[in-house]
């Protein structure tokens, strides 16, 4: 089965450090970007961060830029997002998803985001 | 970045109506729109690629359409199961922005 997990959330104080894992499993997880989103409680769908296969390139959201760093080790089919300097308004369930495209969808650039985790909850207080 | 922006926020409809859900983003993004539908404690999960490719295992009753800055997905007939909240998602530049979501809740 084709999944990512994720964990690490928790409760962390303001200015505070955590970091987040996503585990892959059923595909070739060194073949794929991977991306970072999150959602604030009751909020909308957020884009935080991606990476692509080897690592090389990483991109992210004005609002995490300079605090969060995505990073990967394809040995271990994990990508990471590493969140330093925490504030109220990170608080949000961040989840990691595959950035896919078909066969035939490919060829054109259009992708998506498939699977999606469940995500793990991040609580920002202080 | 490119700001998507859906209406409504949020809709009451029942089963068996004909459902409309607008997208509008705030620069051309041709056809590069993604349709998902997220369910309480779930995974979004996506419906409708390119703007109007229905996704494998997606039912029929799902349509995507637009091009340019205005899109729509439209539920022919709403099933029980299709109350739900729905996004949509640009992907022709990164960031790969989110509109804020369509509610359709049960009148």
């Amino acid at each position: 089965e084709v999944q990512v997990v994720e964990s690490g959330g928790g409760l962390v104080q303001r200015g505070g450090s955590l970091r987040l894992s996503c585990a892959a499993s059923g595909f070739t997880f060194s073949s794929y970007w991977m991306h970072w989103v999150r959602q604030a409680p009751g909020k909308g769908l957020v884009w935080v961060s991606r990476i692509n296969t080897d690592g090389s390139i990483t991109n992210y959201a004005d609002s995490v830029k300079g605090r969060f760093t995505v990073s990967r080790d394809n040995a271990k089919k994990t990508v990471y997002l590493q969140m330093n300097s925490l504030r109220d308004e990170d608080t949000a369930v961040y989840s990691c998803a595959r950035e896919y495209c078909s066969n035939t969808s490919c060829k054109l650039g259009y992708n998506w985001f498939d699977p999606w985790g469940q995500g793990t909850l991040v609580v920002v207080s202080s | 970045d490119i700001q998507m922006t859906q209406s409504p926020s949020s809709l009451s409809t029942s089963v068996g109506d004909r459902v409309t859900i607008t997208c509008r983003a705030s620069q051309s993004i041709t056809n590069y729109l993604n349709w998902y539908q997220q369910k309480p404690g779930k995974a979004p999960n996506l419906l409708i690629y390119a703007a109007s490719s229905l996704q494998t295992g997606v039912p029929s009753r799902f349509r995507g359409s637009g091009s340019g800055t205005d899109f729509t997905l439209t539920i022919s007939s709403l099933q029980p199961e299709d109350f739900a909240t729905y996004y949509c998602q640009q992907t022709y530049t990164t960031p790969w922005t989110f509109g804020q979501g369509t509610k359709v809740e049960v009148k």
